[in-house]
Order: C-alpha cells, then sequence, then structure tokens
C-alpha cells in the first residue's frame, strides 16, 4: 500500500524551528518530485516546496523562501521540511505529497507535467506566544 | 503562472448529479489538471487527473461514479449518484514553472 506518515508538528513559538519529517512506503521513493503542501485553519491548499528525484532542484512558494528547506533522504524513503523564524501565519496542517509526471508531446517538443497523486494525513504546526 | 478559478459553493440533491468546474486563466487552456476531495477533517484525496483532450486517469479506489472531462480552458469533475459522503471540498491543482497551483476549492453540499 502506498503511503506517506508526516511528523514533528507541535507548538512554537515565534521566531522558532521545527523540523517535519514524512515517511515514504509502497513504492520506490526515489522515482519521484516529493511536495509539502499547507492548510491554514479554515482555508484552502497552499503549495510550499517541491524537490526533485535526486535533490538536484527544490522550489518554495515566495512566502517561505529563506525560512524553509526542503530534503530529502532516498536511503531512508524519506521527506523532510526544516522550518525557520517562524511566523503566526506559517500555522497550518501541512502535508506531504507524492508528485506523478505525464510526458505528453507536439510539434516534436517533449511537455513534462506534474500533479499530486498521493497525499499524506498531515501534521499540524501552530506558530504561537 | 497560472490561476484556476473556481466556484466558492455548490449544492445537489442526493441520488442527482453535479458539475463542478475549473477554469484555467488566458494562455494556459491547454493545461493538464488534477482533481481533489477533501471530506470535512479530513486529508485530501487524490481522484484524477484531467488533459485538456478529457482523458483522465482516475486514482485508485475511487468510484466511477466520479468522472472528467474537458473544454476549452474549462476542466470538469461530474458526480453521478450523489452520495452523503460526497460532501466536501473538492480542489483543482496545476503546474507550471517550478510553480504549484490550487484554485480556492468548491464546497459541495448534498441536500
Amino acid at each position: 500500500e502506498v503511503q506517506l506518515v508526516e511528523s514533528g508538528g507541535g507548538l512554537v513559538q515565534p521566531g522558532g524551528s521545527l523540523r517535519l519529517s514524512c515517511a515514504a512506503s509502497g513504492f520506490t521513493f526515489n522515482n519521484y518530485w516529493m511536495s509539502w503542501v499547507r492548510q491554514a485553519p479554515g482555508k484552502g491548499l497552499e503549495w510550499v516546496a517541491n524537490i526533485k528525484q535526486d535533490g538536484s532542484e527544490k522550489y518554495y512558494v515566495d512566502s517561505v523562501k529563506g525560512r524553509f528547506t526542503i530534503s530529502r533522504d532516498n536511503a531512508k524513503s524519506s521527506l523532510y521540511l526544516q522550518m525557520s523564524s517562524l511566523r503566526a501565519e506559517d500555522t497550518a496542517v501541512y502535508y506531504c505529497a507524492r508528485e506523478a509526471t505525464l510526458v505528453t508531446t507536439a510539434g516534436g517538443y517533449y511537455f513534462y507535467y506534474y500533479y499530486i497523486d498521493v497525499w499524506g494525513k498531515g501534521t499540524t504546526v501552530t506558530v504561537s506566544s | 503562472q497560472p490561476v484556476l478559478t473556481q466556484s466558492s459553493s455548490a449544492s445537489a440533491s442526493l441520488g442527482s448529479s453535479v458539475k463542478l468546474t475549473c477554469t484555467l486563466s488566458s494562455g494556459y487552456s491547454s493545461y493538464i489538471i488534477a482533481w481533489h476531495q477533501q471530506q470535512p477533517g479530513k486529508a485530501p484525496r487524490y481522484l484524477m487527473k484531467l488533459e485538456g483532450s478529457g482523458s483522465n486517469n482516475k486514482g485508485s479506489g475511487v468510484p466511477d461514479r466520479f468522472s472528467g472531462s474537458s473544454s476549452g480552458a474549462d476542466r470538469y469533475l461530474t458526480i453521478s449518484n450523489l452520495q452523503s459522503e460526497d460532501e466536501a471540498d473538492y480542489y483543482c491543482e496545476t503546474w507550471d514553472s517550478n510553480t504549484r497551483v490550487f484554485g480556492g476549492g468548491t464546497k459541495l453540499t448534498v441536500l
């Protein structure tokens, strides 16, 4: 069974740090891009960051650039999110997600599309004094 | 970057059908999207990816009552024979230039 299990959430003071982990199982972890997505209380889904299969490419939403770092350990089938300089607006449920890849061709060119096809159950981060 | 537009709410009666819409912004009408369902208090669940041609690929265990279609920049999720457990938030999602984008979500109420 394909599964993603997050851990590491909790209550942290503004300006503090926290490291989230995501343990993957049931699939070949190093074949997939992976993402973190968050959801603030009562709000919609917001993509936070993603990382390429070998860790060589990482991308972030502007609001977390310079504060959050995504990483992975393929030997342990694990994904991480190191969060620092935390703010109240970072309060959310954080989901680990797997990205599927679709390749199409048109006019002799290849186009790559990525979409989330597996979600974890989430871990809650609360930033408050 | 693309913008995905969804109605904030929809409602339909038990046993009927409903069609939810996700509209891609100008210049992105050929993009592939994915539909996700989030029942109250639960994590999102992948339903299907949907291409501009209407070709789709449903996730494991997604009932046949869920189907997808496309027209121009519009991507549709149709739910037939509505059940009480279909009451949920539905999000569309796409990706471009190393950025993932979600629609604002549609809250579906089953009457």
